[in-house]
């Protein structure tokens, strides 16, 4: 079965700091696709990075890095440096292409993210 | 400007009135998608559609209908709404499950 966990439920540190959300996937594909998504207090979903199976090179993106490990099967976000607007609930997810084309999207609970000032 | 709306962004019922929460896509997407957001539970997919006409269920379709007449509409019924069917729901559209989902900002449903 197709599983995406993040253990972390909350996680509060304070500005400046550096700070990891953890997210470990189970499935049996060999292709599939992982992505995490920014949920703010307002109540949106922003996209914020997309990986597909094939690659496993470490992104980077301003203060926000991701850690992606098949043998271990996660996709770790490092917020480098947090601010305070980076407070949010953030969500790690997992698609994959069934036969016949069908499509499945699975979300992980999320782990909500306090910055103090 | 590329977006998803739905309507209405807020609602609360009684169970059993009928209701029909409405999704529209203006990026000419195939692959649209309602999930339902619950505390503790992150998101569930409800239905998703992979082009006109073709739908399936995601993984909480019970008590939800979905219809996709056009490309760009993907509207989300609750023939008959239960209290456990309060919760914060979110369309979504994308090319397919390989690229990110642009999602809508969501309607909080309460049924009392």
């Amino acid at each position: 079965a197709q599983k995406v966990t993040q253990a972390q439920t909350e996680i509060s540190v304070v500005e400046k700091e550096d700070v990891t959300l953890d997210c470990v996937y189970e499935t049996r594909d060999t292709t599939y696709y992982l992505f995490w998504y920014k949920q703010p207090p307002s109540g949106e979903l922003v996209f914020l990075i997309r990986r597909n199976s094939f690659d496993e090179q470490n992104e980077i993106s301003g203060r926000y890095s991701w850690n992606f490990q098949k043998s271990t099967s996660s996709f770790n976000f490092t917020i480098t440096a947090s601010q305070v607007v980076d407070s949010a609930v953030y969500f790690c997810a997992l698609s994959r292409e069934l036969v016949q084309g069908a499509q499945k999207l699975v979300f992980g609970q999320g782990t909500r993210l306090t910055i103090n000032p | 400007e590329a977006q998803v709306t739905q309507n209405p962004r807020y609602l609360i019922t009684v169970t059993g009135k009928k209701l029909t929460v409405t999704c529209s896509q203006n990026m000419n997407h195939e692959y649209m998608s309602w999930y339902r957001q619950d505390p503790g539970l992150g998101l569930r997919q409800i239905y998703y559609s992979m082009n006109v006409e073709v739908t399936d269920k995601g993984d909480v379709p019970e008590g939800y209908k979905v219809s996709r007449k056009e490309k760009r509409n993907f509207p989300l019924i609750l023939e008959s709404p239960s209290p456990n069917q309060t919760s914060l729901y979110f369309c979504a559209s994308s090319p397919g499950l390989r690229y990110e989902q642009y999602f809508g900002p969501g309607t909080r449903l309460t049924v009392t």
